[in-house]
């Protein structure tokens, strides 16, 4: 039973064009994070939610913005996507800052 | 220096070995420790959270903080096939932060 839910899976975009991904959780935590993971490299973290409250890391680029309607869902945007972005993007939640993370399975982005 | 170092492997083992995986960390103030699995094509899943110095157990799993050379470490138990994955350490930075900074991963393979 997912409780962390990314879609799709796999997305393939063209240089420049944006690209949206998705990511809702059932499990009605306050934190939704997205991560970025290069191949065989640790997560970095892009930007947080607390609650309607975002949190933008200081060197994520202004390409990548973040909506959350809701409790529910968070959106990664991508307004112009360039090779260096190909990557795993990974959504997480916990229940509140500091606590264990709960990570979805990733969305696996190819640039052309 | 880094905040959390982490030998990246590979790592490889016979099948039923007691495999040692370890990081160290700069910060004197975490108080906080996790350990994650991440299968390939997956996202990464909580194996171990501990809190203080000592050790944690959880199945063939054990967690190992030793906060006075600020290392620590997860033994896996009878190693299986299945264990074969990527091995993430994970500190909070404690207090309000929700930012988590990891290790850079073991790649442990376990052979039959």
């Amino acid at each position: 039973d997912a409780m962390v839910i990314q879609n799709p899976r796999y997305q393939v975009t063209q240089f420049g064009k944006p690209v949206t991904l998705s990511c809702s959780q059932t499990l009605n935590h306050n934190v939704m994070y997205w991560y970025q993971q290069k191949s065989s490299q640790a997560p970095k973290l892009l930007f947080h939610y607390y609650d309607k409250d975002f949190n933008n890391e200081a060197d994520t680029p202004d390409n990548f913005q973040s909506r959350r309607p809701n409790t529910s869902f968070c959106f990664l945007d991508i307004r112009s996507p360039g090779l260096g972005d190909a990557a795993m993007y990974l959504c997480a939640t916990s229940r509140d800052n500091g606590q264990p993370q709960h990570f979805g399975d990733g969305t696996r982005l190819s640039i052309l | 220096q880094k905040e959390v170092e982490q030998d990246p492997g590979p790592l490889s083992v016979p099948e039923g070995a007691i495999v040692s995986l370890n990081c160290t960390y700069s910060n004197s103030a975490f108080q906080y420790f996790m350990w994650y699995r991440q299968y390939s094509r997956k996202g990464p899943e909580l194996l171990m959270y501990t809190y203080s110095s000592g050790n944690k157990e959880d199945g063939r799993f054990t967690a190992q903080v030793d906060k006075s050379s600020k290392y620590i470490s997860l033994f896996i138990r009878d190693s299986q096939p299945s264990d074969s994955a990527t091995y993430l350490c994970a500190i909070p930075p404690g207090g309000t932060a929700s930012k988590l900074t990891f290790g850079t991963g073991t790649r442990l393979q376990v052979t039959l």
